[in-house]
């Protein structure tokens, strides 16, 4: 079975700090893929990135960078100089290829609030 | 291409109704998911197909929740009869065939049942 853990539920920061959010997976597949959704309070979920279980190399685009470490399952994101725009619900995805037919399966996100 | 295309935006409706959402999906994509949204449950995935064709309902709740893909452009989630507690925000969201694409989610039906 394939599994998504966000284990913060909300996180309160000020603007300009940096914030961090965990997503570790379970899966038995040796290829999988890897996302991240933003839902803003508009409520429309956005993509952000995703990533192969092949591809470990980090990625940094804008404020935004992602650490990818199958040695413990863990997909993190890290928004630098946080701006009161980034407010929203951010999920982490897994998509299990083989075992799970390509379905996607979300955690249960991470409410970040930037106040000014 | 405008996107998966979610009809109608909300939905009010009494207990025991019948509720249709419809889905359009992106043209080309080969995948449709039907997901519920509720601050208890998070974000469930209820069905999905691949070429028109269920491939997993086990997310599907109970017998009064339906779901046809009767052409590639065109999907519908009905609920009969409806109760409070499917209260919820239902997206849909499509992908093509290739693993390494993202799913693209529509704008959501939020459903109040009374």
């Amino acid at each position: 079975a394939q599994k998504v853990t966000q284990a913060q539920t909300e996180i309160s920061v000020v603007e300009k700090e940096d914030v961090t959010l965990d997503c570790v997976y379970e899966t038995r597949d040796t290829t999988y893929y890897l996302f991240w959704y933003k839902q803003p309070p508009s409520g429309e979920l956005v993509f952000l990135i995703r990533r192969n279980s092949f591809d470990e190399q980090n990625e940094i685009s804008g404020r935004y960078s992602w650490n990818f470490q199958k040695s413990t399952s863990s997909f993190n994101f890290t928004i630098t100089a946080s701006q009161v725009v980034d407010s929203a619900v951010y999920f982490c995805a897994l998509s299990e290829i083989k075992a799970a037919g390509n379905k996607l399966t979300f955690g249960g996100g991470t409410r970040v609030l930037v106040k000014p | 291409d405008a996107g998966v295309i979610q009809s109608p935006r909300h939905e009010v409706t009494e207990m025991g109704q019948e509720v249709t959402l419809r889905c359009k999906p992106i043209s080309g994509h080969d995948y449709l998911f039907w997901y519920r949204q509720t601050m208890m449950r998070g974000l469930e995935l209820l069905i999905y197909f691949n070429n028109n064709v269920p491939i997993d309902d086990s997310g599907m709740p109970e017998d009064r929740f339906s779901a046809k893909m009767p052409n590639a452009s065109f999907s519908t989630l009905k609920i009969q009869p409806s109760e409070p507690r499917d209260s919820a925000v239902y997206f849909c969201a499509s992908r093509t065939w290739d693993w390494n694409t993202e799913a693209f989610f529509g704008q959501g039906t939020r459903l109040t049942v009374v």
